[in-house]
């Protein structure tokens, strides 16, 4: 089956510092990801679209000079917290379109700022 | 965009009885999905019906749609303590994009 992967799945910093977050897809090619949101006992805010060669789409909201996406490859995209305060700590979560309709989701990735 | 609702949002019963979740929506759809989530991990796709279906089913799983009402739900049938998650259901747009939401909590007693 599809597999999406996270790194790091955990991550403490302090506040001021960038955090990057990557996510594979490691059996398949993803010409587009998604990168959400979670926050504790909530359900899941997407964030933006990344698609692989151009800029991400970013929901209504969401800062792109805070949350920066890349996607250079077809099966990498990352996300950079940068400058992270406290107020972005949450639980992470990419995700990858695979067949038609469907998206593989990764394990997710804790941020805590302290 | 706005998220669907779920409803109940905790839902606790007993292994062997049935638990039933329901989901409404607000924009039209492509598809319904179902996905499960263990506390602090990453999502489960679950089931796919789409908006030409009215019923699916994937094991102990059965899921319905009603498109009129913009509506679906999810009927996990003889539960196990292994059930015990969330559940989020998740309106299919155009382009993958998924819209969730807010989760039911199922707990299954032994």
């Amino acid at each position: 089956g599809a597999v999406v992967s996270q790194h790091p799945s955990r991550v403490i910093c302090k506040s001021g510092t960038s955090v990057k977050i990557e996510c594979r897809s490691l059996d398949f090619q993803a010409t587009t990801m998604f990168w959400y949101r979670q926050f504790p006992k909530q359900s899941l805010m997407l964030m933006a679209t990344s698609n692989e060669g151009s800029k991400a789409t970013y929901e209504q909201g969401v800062e792109k000079d805070k949350f920066l996406i890349n996607h250079a490859s077809l099966t990498l995209s990352t996300l950079t917290v940068t400058s992270a305060h406290p107020e972005d700590s949450s639980f992470y979560i990419c995700s990858a379109g695979g067949k038609v309709d469907t998206q593989y989701f990764g394990p997710g990735t804790r941020l805590t700022v302290l | 965009s706005q998220q669907g609702e779920e409803d109940p949002q905790a839902l606790s019963i007993q292994e062997g009885e049935n638990a039933t979740m329901n989901c409404s929506y607000k924009t039209s759809i492509n598809n319904l999905q179902w996905y499960r989530q263990n506390s602090g991990r990453g999502l489960v796709h679950l089931i796919l019906i789409r908006s030409n279906e009215r019923e699916k089913h994937s094991g102990r799983l059965r899921v319905t749609l009603d498109t009129s009402k913009k509506s679906s739900s999810l009927l996990i049938t003889a539960s196990r303590a292994a059930d015990t998650a969330s559940y989020f259901c998740a309106a299919g747009g155009s382009n993958y994009k998924l819209t969730f939401g807010k989760g039911t909590l199922l707990t299954v007693n032994p």
